[in-house]
């Protein structure tokens, strides 16, 4: 089983419409969760950190379940210009012979294409 | 400006040869990380720093290499022992202080074996 997994998508949805994505994660000890957009051929980019309690900024709200293990994402009012992968990532604790740190790691992302 | 660079963006390799990329950043941070990326798929962690002269393997390490002898730089060798190195390699950084702080990501290198 994936440490983070995502539904590859695509999502298809016409401007104006609101979708939302989940990502669940499988080790409890999980400590931080993300979402990052990333345009074709470019590098990821932060969109949102997911806070325990929820928190919004603009169209976009973010959401985390402990007890079920996954974080969601709802885009509201999408835009031509949301048509992106959107990652997820989770700080999961990884443990070598000298220590331990979390680490980020990343779902496989969801495609989202908005159209007119 | 702060920020993470790589170089090459492109780069092309013979089949048997080794290659480095490059990962510089001036944002002060003290972890750096090594994902490789196939299309239609997630980040996977290839190496891994907390701090200079420290390094750890992540999921898919073998057939690459690092070094960190500068807080600054955290490049990575791709040798001939990686069978299938064609991919899209992203940098990263981040605070330590904090496993909360967000990663930042370089632009990436495209690496093609011919």
């Amino acid at each position: 089983r994936k440490e983070v997994e995502q539904d590859p998508g695509p999502f298809n949805v016409p401007e104006g419409a609101t979708v939302a994505f989940n990502c669940t994660y499988s080790n409890s000890a999980s400590q931080s969760f993300f979402w990052y957009r990333q345009d074709c051929r470019k590098e990821p980019k932060l969109l949102m950190s997911v806070y325990s309690s929820g928190n919004e900024d603009g169209r976009f709200t973010a959401q985390l379940n402990r007890a079920s293990q996954y974080i969601s994402l709802l885009i509201r009012d999408s835009k031509l210009s949301d048509s992106a992968t959107y990652l997820c990532a989770v700080n999961v604790p990884y443990l070598y012979a000298s220590g331990g740190s979390y680490i980020p790691t990343f779902g496989r992302g969801t495609s989202l294409i908005v159209h007119p | 400006d702060g920020g993470i660079t790589q170089s090459p963006k492109y780069l092309f390799r013979k089949e048997g040869q080794n290659v480095t990329l490059s990962c510089e950043q001036n944002l002060n941070h003290d972890a750096m990380y090594w994902y490789r990326q196939d299309p239609g798929q997630g980040l996977r962690l290839i190496y891994y720093s907390q701090i200079v002269n420290d390094f750890q393997k992540g999921d898919i390490a073998e057939g690459y290499s690092v070094s960190r002898e500068k807080k600054e730089s955290f490049p990575l060798t791709v040798t001939s022992a990686q069978k299938n190195p064609t991919a899209f390699y992203l940098c990263a950084s981040r605070t330590q202080g904090a496993w909360t702080d967000t990663q930042y990501f370089g632009p990436g290198t495209r690496l093609t074996v011919l």
